[in-house]
C-alpha cells in the first residue's frame, strides 16, 4: 500500500522558519496537502494543491514540493503553532494520511 | 458555512457494528463533484481514511478496512452513515467526518472537518 513518511518530530525556537517534510513514491505526481491539529480539536486544512492557502490562513504557512517530497514551511514561527501536522495525498482513488508530525516551539 | 457533526454510540462491545452518522448542513450530497469522508485517529496516533461517498454514490474504501465498510448517503437529510463490523479494542479512536472539496474548487483536500466523536471498544 501507498505511504506517505514524514518525521515524527520537529522542533524549533519563536521567531523561526520550520520545515516539515513529507515524501512518498511518485509524490511529484500528486497533489499534497497538509492539516494541522492541535491538541483535542479537529484537523485545520493549511495547505493544498501543493502550495495553496485556504481563505484566512496566514501567509506564514507555505507548502513546496521538489520530486518527491513536499515541504510545509513556517515562517516565523509562534507558540500558536504547536500542533500535529498531517500531509494527505491520493493513491489510486484512495486518501493516503502522512503518519503526522509533532511541532513543538521551544 | 459548512458544518458537520458525527453522531452514535461512544460504547460498543466486541463484535458488535458501529454505526455513525454524519450530519451536514452548507452544502449539498447532490452537487457535482462533492463527497464526505470519515476519518479516524486512534489516541495518541495517526489519521487514517476509511471511505468516502460521493454525490453521484460512488463510493471509496480504505484497501485494508474494505470487507468491514459500508458508506451510504441520504441526501434528502443532509447525512451520511458509515457502519464497521466486527468491531474490536484496536478500533476504539476518535471518527471523523469531512467535507470533500469537489476537484474544480481545490485538490480534493477535506475541508472543513467535523468535530468528531470518540469511540471506545470495550467489553
Amino acid at each position: 500500500s501507498y505511504e506517505l513518511t514524514q518525521p515524527p518530530s520537529v522542533s524549533v525556537s519563536p521567531g523561526q522558519p520550520a520545515s516539515i517534510t513529507c515524501s512518498g513514491d511518485n509524490l511529484g505526481n500528486k497533489y499534497v496537502c497538509w492539516y494541522q491539529q492541535k491538541a483535542g480539536q479537529s484537523p485545520v486544512l493549511v495547505i493544498y494543491k501543493d502550495r495553496k492557502r485556504p481563505s484566512g490562513m496566514p501567509a506564514r504557512f507555505s507548502g513546496s514540493k521538489s520530486g518527491n517530497t513536499a515541504t510545509l514551511t513556517i515562517s516565523g514561527t509562534q507558540a500558536l503553532d504547536e500542533a500535529d501536522y498531517y500531509c494527505q495525498a491520493w493513491d489510486n482513488s484512495a486518501v493516503v494520511f502522512g503518519g503526522g508530525t509533532r511541532l513543538t516551539v521551544l | 458555512q459548512i458544518t458537520l457533526k458525527e453522531s452514535g454510540p461512544t460504547l460498543v462491545k466486541p463484535t458488535q457494528t458501529l454505526t455513525l452518522t454524519c450530519t451536514f448542513s452548507g452544502f449539498s450530497l447532490t452537487t457535482s463533484g462533492v463527497g464526505v469522508g470519515w476519518i479516524r485517529q486512534p489516541p495518541g496516533k495517526a489519521l487514517e481514511w476509511l471511505a468516502l461517498i460521493y454525490w453521484d454514490d460512488d463510493k471509496r474504501y480504505s484497501p485494508s478496512l474494505k470487507r468491514r465498510l459500508t458508506i451510504t448517503k441520504d441526501t434528502s437529510d443532509d447525512q451520511v452513515v458509515l457502519t464497521m463490523t466486527n468491531m474490536d479494542p484496536v478500533d476504539t479512536a476518535t471518527y471523523f467526518c469531512a467535507h470533500r472539496i469537489p476537484p474544480e474548487l481545490g485538490g480534493r483536500e477535506f475541508d472543513p472537518w467535523g468535530q468528531g466523536i470518540l469511540v471506545t471498544v470495550s467489553s
